[in-house]
C-alpha cells in the first residue's frame, strides 16, 4: 500500500466551477498535510498545509482534513484556466521521519 | 520561504560521465533535502543533507552513487556518478522551514545520453 494516494486524473473542470481534489494516507499518526501545486516544467510550490481536522481557507483554496478517515482535499473555488497544473499532496509520517511523502499527482485542467 | 538557487538549471550529458549540481539557499537552514523526479512521475526522496555529517540515504540510493555534501547552512552539492540513461530526470533541492513545511528550488534538468 502507498503512503499517499491520489486520483492521477486528468480531472477536468469548467471556467468557474469547484475543482475538488483528494489524497488518501495510510500513517494513521500523520500530523502534517501539504498541498503543493506543479507547473509543466516547474518546481512543486507549496499552497496549502493543514495540521488539524477541519477546513482551512486561504483565498480560493480550502484544504479539509479528516484524520480519522485519513483524508485530506483541497477545493479550488472558481476555477481558472491559470490553476491547470498538478497536484500533489504531501504528507509526514509519524516514525518522525524528517521527509514528507508525496503522491503521485492529480493533473487539474480547468476549460475556458 | 527561503528563495532556493540551484545550478545548473539544465545539462546534457555522457554516458559514464559525473554531474555535480548545486543548491544555495539565502538564510541558514537545518534541513536540506535532494528529490528525484522522473517524466510524469511523483518526486522520490534520494538522501537528506546532514550539516557536518554523512547524508542519509533513502533506500535504493547510495553515496557511491549520489555523493552528497553540506559545508554549511545555506549550500549543498549533490552528484550524479557514472551516469546512464536512466539517471535523466529532474533533481530537485528542497529545504525545511517552518513546522515541516519543504519548499523546493527551481531543479535541474539532466538528460544522459
Amino acid at each position: 500500500q502507498k503512503e499517499v494516494e491520489q486520483n492521477s486524473g486528468p480531472l477536468s473542470v469548467p471556467e468557474g466551477a469547484i475543482a475538488s481534489l483528494n489524497c488518501t494516507y495510510s500513517d494513521r499518526g500523520s500530523q502534517s498535510f501539504f498541498w503543493y501545486r506543479q507547473y509543466s516544467g516547474k518546481s512543486p510550490e507549496l499552497i496549502m498545509s493543514i495540521y488539524s481536522n477541519g477546513d482551512k481557507e486561504d483565498g480560493r483554496f480550502t484544504a479539509q482534513l479528516n484524520k480519522a478517515s485519513q483524508y485530506v482535499s483541497l477545493l479550488i473555488r472558481d476555477s481558472q484556466p491559470s490553476d491547470s497544473a498538478t497536484y500533489l499532496c504531501a504528507v509526514n509520517q509519524q516514525t518522525g521521519a524528517n521527509n514528507l511523502f508525496f503522491g503521485t499527482g492529480t493533473r487539474l485542467t480547468v476549460i475556458p | 520561504s527561503a528563495v532556493i538557487s540551484q545550478k545548473p538549471s539544465r545539462d546534457i550529458c555522457q554516458r559514464g560521465t559525473s554531474l555535480t549540481i548545486q543548491c544555495q539557499v539565502d538564510s541558514q537552514v537545518t534541513m536540506m533535502f535532494w528529490y528525484r523526479q522522473q517524466p510524469g512521475q511523483s518526486l522520490t526522496l534520494i538522501a537528506t543533507a546532514n550539516q557536518g555529517s554523512e547524508a542519509t540515504y533513502e533506500s535504493g540510493f547510495v553515496i557511491d552513487k549520489f555523493p552528497i555534501s553540506r559545508p554549511n547552512l545555506t549550500f549543498s552539492t549533490l552528484t550524479v556518478s557514472n551516469m546512464s540513461p536512466e539517471d535523466s530526470s529532474i533533481y530537485l533541492c528542497s529545504v525545511r522551514q517552518g513546522y515541516y513545511e519543504q519548499y523546493f528550488g527551481p531543479g535541474t534538468r539532466l538528460t544522459v545520453t
